[in-house]
C-alpha cells in the first residue's frame, strides 16, 4: 500500500526565500509529525498534529516556521526568510491512532533541503 | 540529560554474524515505548522493532531481536545472520506517556557497515 510521501525530494534555497514542504501521510492516520534532521543527526521533534489540530509545536526552532494541516490530511511546513543553518532534512511521519507509546510512526522518504 | 544515547558512532560486522547495537534511555515515566529504526542511504526511516515498557518478554521481529533490560534502562538492538543490505544508520528512539503526548526522542545513532 502507499506510503508516506513527501515532496519536493531536495530543494535548494537562496538564504531569505521562503519555502513549503509537502507531507501526505497515510491515507487515514489521524497523527501527523514532522522532525527536522540535520546532518550525522538523529531527527528532531519540530511538531504534532492530530487531525486538523496542531497540539503541540514547541519543537518549532523559530517563528519563521509554520506548519498548517487544515483539512486532517496532507500537511505543509513552511519556513519563512530561510537561513542557512534551515538546511537539513525534513521528515514526515503518521500514525494510525493518536494513544498509546506503543503507536508506531511510519515516515517518509524526508525532504533535503539545502540553503546557500 | 540525554533521553537516549547511542554509545557506538560506527559499528562494523561481517556478514552473516551477529551485531548488537547498543542504546539506553532515561526517563521517570513507567509508561513507554522503546523503538528502532533503520535509515539507509537513501534517508527514509524503516521501522524495525517495539519494545513496551509493560511487555515481559524481549521483542522480536525476524532477524532482529530487542535486549530489553528494564533495571538498566537499556534497550539494545541484536541483528542475526548480517546481510549487507543491513549496512545503514541505526536509531533506537522512545515514546514516554500513557497516551495522548506523542512526541519521540531519538539518538543520534550508530552506522553499522557490514563487511563481505
Amino acid at each position: 500500500g502507499a506510503g508516506v510521501s513527501q515532496s519536493p525530494r531536495y530543494k535548494v534555497a537562496k538564504r531569505g526565500q521562503d519555502v513549503a514542504l509537502r507531507c501526505d501521510p497515510i491515507s487515514g492516520h489521524v497523527s501527523l509529525f514532522w522532525y527536522q534532521q540535520a546532518l550525522g543527526q538523529g531527527p528532531e521533534f519540530l511538531t504534532y498534529f492530530q487531525n486538523e489540530a496542531q497540539l503541540d509545536k514547541s519543537g518549532l526552532p523559530s517563528d519563521r516556521f509554520f506548519a498548517e494541516r487544515p483539512e486532517g490530511s496532507v500537511s505543509t511546513l513552511k519556513i519563512q526568510r530561510t537561513q542557512q543553518e534551515d538546511s537539513a532534512v525534513y521528515l514526515c511521519a503518521s500514525s494510525l491512532r493518536w494513544t498509546g507509546p506503543g503507536e508506531t510512526q511510519y515516515f517518509g522518504p524526508g525532504t533535503r533541503l539545502l540553503v546557500l | 540529560a540525554q533521553k537516549i544515547t547511542q554509545t557506538q558512532p560506527g559499528m562494523f560486522v561481517q556478514e552473516k554474524e551477529a551485531v548488537t547495537l547498543d542504546c539506553t534511555y532515561d526517563t521517570s515515566d513507567p509508561s513507554y515505548g522503546l523503538f528502532w529504526y533503520k535509515q539507509p542511504s537513501s534517508g527514509e526511516m524503516i521501522f524495525l522493532i517495539y519494545q513496551g515498557s509493560y511487555d515481559q518478554q524481549n521483542a522480536t521481529e525476524g532477524r532482529y531481536s530487542l535486549n530489553f533490560q528494564k533495571a538498566r534502562k537499556s534497550a539494545n538492538l541484536v541483528i542475526s545472520a548480517s546481510q549487507l543490505g543491513d549496512s545503514a544508520m541505526y536509531f533506537c528512539a522512545m515514546r514516554e506517556g500513557p497516551g495522548g503526548y506523542q512526541k519521540v526522542t531519538f539518538g543520534t545513532g550508530t552506522k553499522l557497515q557490514v563487511i563481505p
